[in-house]
């Protein structure tokens, strides 16, 4: 499997400022997922970040607050906008190789970026 | 998806067998059990996923009962590296593999 590498891999952050995660690939995938992990929870699928299109966010998750880019098939960046302490979690990027079926193949994550907003 | 239920934890002794089970009563024909499992302060790893028989790998065997509404994850011999959450997942085909993940089973592997 390709490896994948996320920066920065940790951050503290003050409110009412934005922080841009960034997601690496070393080979092109299809697909790129980002998850949230808040405090001693399990994860939660905010996005898939679609190659040359807008990423699809789930219910809960939306552009103006968690903004994405997948300019190319190695790379994507999850953006938190105007933090609060809330959004103190463990981001993390995920991906699914190219040219396999969906269903039949898993997904390889990232070791987070871990934000804490003060 | 189905979704799934898990014990909350489980305590292991080194070298001995993990059983972990995972309920999945309303699972649909097409959808696959897929194993991670998440050590502290690193990203999930996947380990196995089946769908109707049973599967082994070089860390793991699924066995998946024959109706399908439940499976069981063995590590046939608990390492302490092997102390971690793991997470039994049901993806249907439909959803691009997207994976929901639920609280997983806290597993502690004790000398």
């Amino acid at each position: 499997s390709a490896v994948i590498s996320q920066k920065p891999s940790r951050d503290i952050c003050q409110r009412g400022t934005s922080l841009t995660i960034q997601c690496q690939v070393d080979s092109q995938v299809t697909m790129m997922f980002w998850y949230r992990q808040q405090p001693g929870q399990s994860l939660t699928l905010i996005a898939t970040a679609n190659q040359g299109s807008e990423a699809t966010y789930e219910s809960g998750f939306v552009i103006d607050k968690f903004p994405i880019s997948r300019p190319n098939l190695t790379f994507s960046t999850l953006t938190v906008s105007n933090m609060s302490p809330e959004d103190s979690s463990i981001y993390l990027c995920a991906y699914r190789d190219s040219g396999s079926r969906g269903y039949n193949s898993p997904l390889h994550f990232g070791n987070g970026t871990r934000l804490t907003v003060t | 998806d189905a979704k799934t239920t898990q014990p909350p934890s489980m305590d292991c002794a080194e070298g001995r067998a993990a059983n972990l089970p995972c309920n999945h009563s309303t699972i649909s024909g097409n959808e696959y059990v897929y194993w991670y499992r998440q050590i502290h302060s690193q990203g999930p790893q996947y380990i196995i996923h089946g769908l109707k028989n049973n599967e082994t790998n070089e860390m793991a065997s699924l066995i998946i009962t024959e109706d399908r509404k439940s499976s069981t994850l063995i590590l046939p011999h608990a390492t302490l590296r092997d102390t971690a959450v793991y997470y039994c997942i049901v993806v249907t085909t439909d959803s691009w593999g997207k994976l929901q993940f639920g609280a997983g089973t806290q597993v502690v592997v004790t000398p």
